[in-house]
Order: C-alpha cells, then structure tokens, then sequence
C-alpha cells in the first residue's frame, strides 16, 4: 500500500510555542490530505481537509488561525499549532487519499504525539 | 447522534471464536465505507472495504445494507492479533468528508 509519513513522532513543547508537524506522501503525489485529532480512547477527529494550492478546509469548532496548515506539494501538508497549550496535547494523525482503478482509499500517517507542558 | 455509531464494547472473546461488529451511519448522502484497524498508539489501518454486495477477505467479512444503513464486520477463528479497535468508517459523496466511529475494542483471550 501508499506510504505515509510524518515528523516528529513525538514531540513535547512548552505552553505558549508552536510547533510545526510535516505529512508526506512517499511514493505517490496526493492532491488531498486530511488532518485528525485523537483524544485517549477517543476516536479521530477530522480537523480538516488539506488540498494542495489551496486553502484548507476547517471543521467546524477547529480554530483555522490556531492550526495553520499548509499543503504546499502534492507530497507535502504541514500542520502548525500555534501557541500551543496543554489542552492541545493529543495524537494528530495526518492521511492521504489515494484514488486509483475507481477506487478510493485513506492512507494513515504514524502520528504525531504532541504534549504541551 | 453521532454520525457513525458502534457497539461501545469491549469484546472479550476466546481463540477461535467468531465475533461480529455492528455500525450505523445517519448520513443518507453517505456513499463508501470501511473498516480499519487501529492497535494501541498507532494509526489506522485499512481493514477492508465494504461493498453492497458484500464482501469477504479470508476471515473477515463486511456486509453493507444501505436500507438500514447498517454496515457490519464479521470476524471468523479470532486470533491473539486481532486483538484491537476496529473503527466503522462512512465517506460522503465524493469523498469529501470522511467520519470515523468511536471504535470497538476486541480483546481476544487464549
């Protein structure tokens, strides 16, 4: 299957900074990627959908000014929370859409565990 | 409601058992849905497809009846590994939105 990654893995910041979380697509171009959010036992949430040249498309109750995204490549999305706080702490999963044959499929990046102390 | 409801779970079963998921999806508009997998601190696996006419991938068998919009997942000889959280998935008409249930846990016991 279509290869995802994304950078950190991990990363632990202080209240009040912002950190930048990269999704690439390995070996396919995707024109649409999509950003979640997951909360401990809880299941994804769609923040929203990263379609390269364009603005992203925000969630409803998902603040576009505090996570700033950024789908500059057909291989690259950026998520950047800014001034994060400890209520921001969760796993932040990107995917790619991947369309081939009639077919359509979501490919899940490993995830991005942020916590903000 | 939810968009896409799930059985809460947890699912306890022995090896060899045969377990069944039910979701249902609120979403008429709703046109393609899935299965993923998901293990403790990872992301989401694409489990299969499912289709109308049903579909089966070695243990595992999806069913999808649009009327009810009621999607199922069968799971035949559980094994020590499909120990997890199996999320229920509805895309809309041209796959612009995607909405995931909240997920059922299966813990499958020797």
């Amino acid at each position: 299957g279509a290869v995802v990654s994304q950078h950190p893995s991990r990363v632990i910041c202080k209240s009040g900074t912002s950190v930048k979380i990269e999704c690439r697509s390995l070996d396919f171009q995707a024109t649409t990627m999509f950003w979640y959010r997951q909360f401990p036992k809880q299941s994804l949430m769609l923040m929203a959908t990263s379609n390269e040249g364009s603005k992203a498309t925000y969630e409803q109750g998902v603040e576009k000014d505090k996570f700033l995204i950024n789908h500059a490549s057909l291989t690259l999305s950026t998520l950047t929370v800014t001034s994060a706080h400890p209520e921001d702490s969760s796993f932040y999963i990107c995917s790619a859409r991947v369309e081939a044959g009639g077919r359509r499929e979501q490919y899940f990046g490993p995830g991005t565990r942020l916590t903000v102390t | 409601r939810k968009e896409v409801e799930q059985d809460p779970g947890p699912f306890n079963v022995p090896e060899g058992a045969t377990v069944a998921f039910n979701c249902t999806y609120s979403n008429s508009a709703s046109q393609s849905f899935f299965w993923y997998r998901q293990d403790c601190r990872k992301e989401p696996k694409l489990l299969m497809s499912v289709y109308s006419s049903g579909n089966e991938d070695g243990r595992f068998t999806a069913q999808l009846n649009r009327a009810s919009q009621y999607i199922s997942l069968l799971i035949r000889d559980s094994k020590l590994s499909d120990s997890a959280t199996y999320l229920c998935v509805a895309e809309n008409t041209g796959g612009f939105k995607t909405i995931f249930g909240a997920g059922t846990r299966l813990f499958v016991k020797a």
